[in-house]
């Protein structure tokens, strides 16, 4: 079955440290890949998407992801991560007429 | 509107009592999808329309949920003789077209049910 892995469910970082949230998919074909930010009490907001091309991509707040087919995974990083990105982050795949397919989230906590 | 919005933001239900959650997606986008977000987890398929058609109702859990769209536009989830079991977070989005395209998410509403 097509599934959506994200293996942390909670991590806790430092102000200025880097970043780097895993997920993992399960597909026959390579889905298109999304992760999501969620705030408390917010709607799902998106960072970044990957659907062919250039396997690192840029998204918004400074994020970008990795898309590695060998390890059938699509890592979240941030270089300097700053205290508002405290949040729930949730990646996401598609693929054909299936719909998006959440991850289970990774909560995020930074501390000073 | 400027982004999905659905309403009502937060309902109590009691036990067995009907509710209905409404969507109303950004003006012009073709397909609405509901899903269903329980405390801790991602969210969960429930249901997807494109125009008025719902092309796909696999992830209603039980013949209590029912969804519709009948004129291609906004969107209501009715959930009937409501179960703690429902209490969640119910997200709707929509999207320009069917395919790979981004979904815009409304803040969900959250049914808590006593």
């Amino acid at each position: 079955a097509q599934s959506v892995t994200q293996p942390d469910i909670h991590i806790t970082v430092s102000e200025g440290a880097s970043l780097e949230l895993r997920c993992n998919y399960s597909y026959g074909a390579t889905p298109y890949l999304f992760w999501y930010v969620q705030s408390p009490g917010q709607g799902l907001q998106l960072l970044l998407k990957y659907f062919s091309g250039d396997t690192l991509v840029q998204g918004i707040k400074g994020f970008e992801a990795e898309f590695k087919r060998s390890q059938s995974s699509f890592n979240l990083r941030k270089p300097s991560v700053h205290w508002s990105d405290a949040a729930e982050y949730f990646c996401a795949a598609l693929s054909g007429n299936t719909p998006l397919v959440f991850g289970k989230g990774t909560r995020l906590s930074v501390i000073a | 509107g400027a982004g999905v919005s659905q309403s009502p933001r937060y309902k109590v239900a009691k036990r067995g009592q009907d509710v209905a959650l409404r969507c109303d997606p950004i003006s012009g986008h073709v397909s609405l999808f509901w899903y269903q977000q329980a405390l801790g987890q991602g969210p969960e398929f429930l249901t997807y329309f494109q125009n008025e058609a719902q092309l796909d109702k696999s992830g209603l859990p039980s013949d209590r949920f029912f969804a519709e769209r009948p004129e291609g536009s906004v969107s209501t989830l009715k959930i009937q003789r409501t179960q703690q079991e429902d209490s969640a977070v119910y997200l709707c989005a929509s999207s320009l077209v069917g395919g790979p395209t981004e979904a815009f998410f409304g803040q969900g509403t959250r049914l808590t049910v006593v």
